[in-house]
């Protein structure tokens, strides 16, 4: 079956723990990107890939870090999470104009 | 700053009725166009991609696009109570050849009414 997979789906934190979420996807795309979801702001994209070892900033980089060693994983790091990181993200593969969003992942900072 | 919105909502029709929802974007360069599904607690999933102006219809869904107006909208007829959930409107942009980053707006929220 195709399918992005994240791990945790719920995670509770305290600040400075570093934290990683990872992010697996099994329909070969070349394309990956993180987003944060918040109340009334929508879906914001932290980073994306277009290829292996190629990453870029989307909207909202600050404080998160991404690495992209293979074509099927694109993990989301948080060296030292605060509590305005508190939020649901969602892991995405783009196949040609469709992206295929992971179960997302709630993660609460306190 | 490239900007998708849409009216939040919530929006409440009753079952049967046309549910309209709207999007504008401010990026005259934007290429594609997208509406995404989101029940709650759930991931998104595409239901509708529109790519030139005019309408686009699959089953009880149809995408509007114009361009000049910077504007696209999704009709749902015969809305069902299982259509009551988030709609995502989300815009791609970018010159050929860069990644044509993908931008959401922060959604509506439909209620279909038994």
């Amino acid at each position: 079956e195709a399918q992005v997979t994240q791990n945790p789906r719920y995670l509770i934190t305290v600040t400075g723990k570093k934290l990683t979420v990872t992010c697996s996807q099994n329909m070969n795309h070349e394309y990956m990107s993180w987003y944060r979801q918040d109340p009334g702001l929508g879906l914001r994209q932290i980073y994306y890939s277009m290829n292996v070892e190629v990453t870029d900033k989307g909207d909202v980089p600050e404080g998160y870090k991404v690495s992209r060693k293979e074509k099927r994983n694109f993990p989301l790091i948080l060296e030292s999470p605060s509590p305005n990181q508190t939020s649901l993200y969602f892991c995405a593969s783009r196949g040609g104009e469709t992206q295929y969003f992971g179960p997302g992942t709630r993660l609460l900072v306190l | 700053q490239k900007e998708v919105e849409q009216n939040s909502g919530p929006l409440s029709v009753p079952e049967g009725a046309i549910a309209s929802l709207n999007c504008t974007y401010s990026d005259r360069g934007s290429q594609s166009f997208f509406w995404y599904r989101q029940y709650s607690g759930k991931s998104p999933e595409l239901i509708m991609s529109i790519y030139s102006n005019g309408d686009k219809e699959d089953g009880r869904f149809t995408a509007q696009l114009n361009k000049a107006s910077q504007y696209v909208s999704l009709l749902i007829r015969d809305s069902q109570p299982s259509d009551s959930a988030t709609y995502l409107c989300a815009v791609t942009s970018g010159s050929s050849g860069s990644a044509r980053q993908l931008t959401f707006g922060s959604g509506t929220q439909l209620t279909v009414l038994p």
